[in-house]
């Protein structure tokens, strides 16, 4: 199964720290990867994909083949950006497409 | 341009009992992804509808079923609800199913008792 994994339930980080996200996919061809994100008591929404290597927000995502991974990076973390973080992959299905989440990363940025 | 609406926003039902949900797209959308959240985990794939055909499904049982509307709406049905569908219901709308720019919706809270 494509799996994609989000190791740490929780981070915790002070304002004005660096953050890293950590996401890490099951090795299967050429992953189509996106991070996105759920403020309280807003909408999931789409924060970035890989494909494009924007910066959305002063966050990257760089895509490391070689371990799997689509950490997502800020230098300096902000108040605004304490929320929930999944990690997807879209997985190409015979008859359409899919998102397969990870279980996600709560971000909390304390001042 | 509208947003990608559910309803309701809320919903207690009782075990065996059968529950419809609906999924208004975003405009110009014609694709429609369903996802299970339960509390705690990432959203997990049901079904997509593509012009009004199931077009790939998730590791769900027959009891959840969908239909996609001409307008592109879009139900979700439940029948024989058991405890452990509690969860959040998402919809979320893309163009042709290849769009990768899911608009998802704010979802239905389901709680089975």
């Amino acid at each position: 199964a494509q799996r994609v994994t989000q190791p740490e339930k929780l981070l915790s980080v002070f304002k004005g720290a660096p953050v890293e996200l950590k996401c890490n996919y099951s090795y299967s061809g050429s992953p189509e990867l996106f991070w996105y994100v759920q403020y309280s008591r807003q909408r999931l929404q789409l924060l970035l994909r890989h494909i494009s290597r924007e910066s959305i927000k002063g966050f990257t995502a760089d895509l490391n083949k070689g371990e799997t991974s689509f950490h997502l990076k800020k230098p300096f973390a902000q108040e605004e950006d304490s929320a929930m973080y999944y990690c997807a992959r879209l997985i190409l299905t015979g008859g359409g497409n899919k998102l397969t989440f990870g279980t996600g990363t709560q971000l909390k940025v304390e001042l | 341009e509208t947003g990608v609406t559910q309803s309701p926003t809320h919903l207690i039902k009782t075990r065996g009992q059968q529950v419809t949900l609906r999924c208004s797209s975003q405009s110009g959308h014609n694709t429609v992804s369903w996802y299970q959240q339960a509390l705690g985990q990432g959203p997990q794939f049901i079904f997509q509808y593509y012009r009004e055909e199931e077009n790939g499904r998730g590791n769900f049982p027959p009891r959840f079923s969908g239909l996609q509307f001409p307008n592109y709406s879009s139900e979700l049905n439940v029948n024989a609800l058991e405890l452990d569908d509690s969860a959040l219901y998402l919809c979320a709308s893309s163009w042709d199913g290849t769009d990768y720019g899911y608009t998802f919706g704010s979802g239905t809270r389901l709680t089975v008792v």
